[in-house]
């Protein structure tokens, strides 16, 4: 299809354990952003990728989280160590990455990996 | 960031109109006013945007206060595919992205 892919769409992992998420923009988006959603919550910023690079990634929350991009397309969301606490959905979007004329600037988001630590 | 405040949640019926409110008191010139939804077991999607006129497309119309501090999304006939949770976000037009920063919303109830 044309939107964002996310692979896995469910990942159940122990506690300590290493993780890896894959986000597949569409195609053309110099944009890519990285959030995470809690049961009730909104959608919380992790990491946002303009072409290869991190241009701010204030939203992770401690060094065992880690986002790539090495290609300016596919990104990879990797967690270390994980922790109960890591429980959640993780969505990526990805948007052309620049405003001009009519463009909104809208992200476009995948139907994120729902990740589960025992 | 300027924050937004939606009321937690609304409830309508269907085929009735429904008015979604947002407040944004400390909203600069620079803001613009961005509506998005998310339906369940989904990732958000866009619903539309405006600076200070009303604006209007195929799935919502948004209403700009004259001063801004407040605007309202408004879905004219809702469905039952409606129902959803939805947030009002500001972006400034200086941010180099479009980095979202989502508060709790509204979640939208429609009864059949």
């Amino acid at each position: 299809g044309a939107g964002v892919s996310q692979t896995p769409s469910n990942k159940v992992t122990e506690k300590g354990k290493y993780v890896e998420l894959r986000c597949d923009p569409i195609s053309g988006h110099t944009a890519l952003y990285w959030y995470r959603q809690s049961l009730g919550q909104g959608p919380e910023f992790l990491i946002y990728f303009q072409g290869t690079g991190a241009a701010d990634d204030s939203g992770l929350p401690n060094d065992r989280f880690f986002a790539v991009r090495p290609e300016g397309s596919v990104s990879t969301l990797k967690i270390q160590r994980t922790e109960r606490g890591d429980s959640a959905v993780y969505l990526c979007a990805s948007s052309l990455g620049v405003r001009t004329g009519r463009n909104t600037g809208e992200l476009f988001f995948g139907e994120g990996s729902r990740l589960t630590v025992l | 960031d300027a924050k937004t405040t939606q009321p937690n949640s609304m409830e309508s019926n269907e085929e009735e109109p429904v008015h979604l409110p947002c407040n944004h008191s400390t909203i600069s010139g620079t803001d613009y006013i961005h509506w998005y939804r998310q339906l369940p077991s989904q990732g958000p999607e866009y619903v539309i945007h405006g600076l200070t006129s009303n604006v209007n497309n195929r799935m919502a119309s948004l209403a700009i206060a004259e001063d801004r501090k407040s605007s309202t999304l408004i879905l004219h006939r809702a469905t039952l595919r409606d129902a959803a949770v939805y947030y009002c976000i500001l972006i400034s037009v200086k941010a180099a992205g479009n980095k979202l920063t989502f508060g709790g919303g509204t979640r939208v109830l429609v009864k059949p």
